[in-house]
């Protein structure tokens, strides 16, 4: 099956760094979805992607669709205490019901 | 806003019992998953469901069964509990094809 490596696997900063995480595959996707998930919840949906190249933002969170459509990243810009938790990233291929999950970043910010 | 609505938070049962994990969407989408999230391992995906009554195996099946008589309600089923099963549970759904929403997620242990 497909598999999507996300790096780092773990990163400890001080407030108000940026940070820079990616996910890279051997198969090409068509969707990008990165996820921040707070300890002890679920999920929850940062930022979609749908065209190779595209570049979206929301708020200080940057992600990009890579060129090849094999690999995202993921921009933090200003990190704040409340950024803590982990991120993962998901791709899908073509109109295949599943989506791909990178075994996520585990983001420590230090005040 | 999307609500993906899972019916407990924490659940402890013992080995051999009958569990049910219940989760509600009310969106109106088609497509319904469960996963399971273990340190180290990332999310696995262990039943999805693209329409009402229809199911798919995921990645790890074992174990488990799933229903889905109503297209708002995908309920996960473990016929006897193993300790091995003691994980943190996320159910999902999305509009077809769409972006995947999540809910807060039921951290089961088995004894």
């Amino acid at each position: 099956g497909q598999q999507l490596n996300q790096s780092p696997q773990s990163m400890f900063i001080q407030e108000g760094e940026d940070v820079s995480m990616n996910c890279t595959s051997s198969s090409i996707f068509n969707t990008w979805l990165w996820y921040k998930q707070d300890p002890g919840e679920g999920p929850v949906l940062l930022i979609a992607l749908y065209k190779a190249g595209e570049l979206t933002s929301n708020g200080r969170l940057t992600a990009q669709f890579g060129i090849t459509r094999k690999d995202s990243f993921l921009n933090i810009s200003a990190s704040i205490p409340s950024d803590v938790g982990i991120y993962f990233c998901a791709g899908q291929i073509g109109s295949n019901y599943k989506l791909t999950f990178g075994k996520g970043t585990l983001l420590t910010v230090n005040p | 806003d999307v609500k993906v609505t899972q019916s407990s938070r924490y659940l402890v049962k013992r080995t051999g019992e009958k569990v049910f994990l219940e989760c509600v969407q009310d969106m109106d989408h088609e497509n319904m998953f469960w996963y399971r999230q273990d340190p180290g391992l990332g999310l696995r995906l262990i039943y999805f469901s693209y329409d009402v009554k229809m199911k798919e195996k995921g990645d790890i099946p074992e174990g488990y069964s799933v229903s889905r008589e109503k297209k708002e309600r995908f309920s996960l089923i473990l016929e006897s509990a193993s300790t091995n099963q003691t994980s943190m549970y996320l159910c999902a759904s999305r509009k077809r094809g769409w972006k995947l929403f999540f809910g807060s997620g039921t951290q089961l242990s088995v004894l």
